[in-house]
């Protein structure tokens, strides 16, 4: 069965920083990858994917992540923080079954709290 | 605008009660799913349907049902609510032309006392 580790549960940057979240997979096949984040009360939003193709994803927010296939990881970085980006930020891996649906597992999420 | 909704956002309810959580979806999926977002957990698949009339379990299945009798719907019952199931439920629905990518509703909190 496939898996995901978020190895942090808790990141606190100063406004400006570099932020790079860290995420690592478990799945036999080729993965399809996500990155979600939630606002406090809110529901989930996608961050970016990754399907095939290029390695390095750009997402929204200027968000973007790599897959390195030989570390089993999907980082999250982005090179300068904002107040604004303080959310709880998931990883996730996609099972994809027959015909054309996708279930997700999600890792245990990270909380990103961004100090002035 | 297309937009995945639920209701109710909160609810608190007594042990052994039926609860009933709607989530309706006008994005035209056919895939629907539900979570339950608990601290430590993340968000774990609670039940999944394919389309209409079909249904699947996922890996905490035990204690709640789902039914689709259309597109737009798939209501999460809790047969007979228990302190356990005390979390934050989320809704999500997605399809082969949207990438897969789920789109998620804004979750309703149950309290059950």
């Amino acid at each position: 069965a496939q898996s995901v580790t978020q190895p942090d549960i808790h990141i606190t940057v100063s406004e400006g920083a570099s932020l790079e979240l860290r995420c690592n997979y478990s799945y036999g096949a080729t993965p399809y990858l996500f990155w979600y984040v939630q606002s406090p009360g809110q529901g989930l939003q996608l961050l970016l994917k990754y399907f095939s193709g290029d390695t390095l994803v750009q997402g929204i927010k200027g968000f973007e992540a790599e897959f390195k296939r030989s570390q089993s990881s999907f980082n999250l970085r982005k090179p300068s923080v904002h107040w604004s980006d303080a959310a709880e930020y998931f990883c996730a891996v996609g099972v994809f079954g027959t015909g054309t649906a996708s279930k997700l597992t999600f890792g245990t999420g990270t909380r990103l709290q961004v100090t002035l | 605008d297309a937009e995945i909704t639920q209701s109710p956002r909160h609810k608190i309810t007594e042990t052994g009660r039926q609860v009933t959580l709607a989530c309706h979806q006008t994005w035209n999926h056919n895939n629907m799913f539900w979570y339950r977002q608990d601290l430590g957990h993340g968000l774990r698949l609670i039940h999944y349907s394919y389309g209409v009339q079909d249904t699947n379990k996922g890996e905490v299945s035990d204690g709640y049902s789902v039914s689709r009798s259309n597109t737009e719907d798939l209501p999460l019952t809790l047969e007979s609510a228990a302190s356990s199931q005390t979390s934050v439920y989320f809704c999500a629905s997605s399809d082969l032309a949207g990438g897969h990518e789920q789109y998620f509703g804004p979750g309703t909190r149950l309290t059950v006392t």
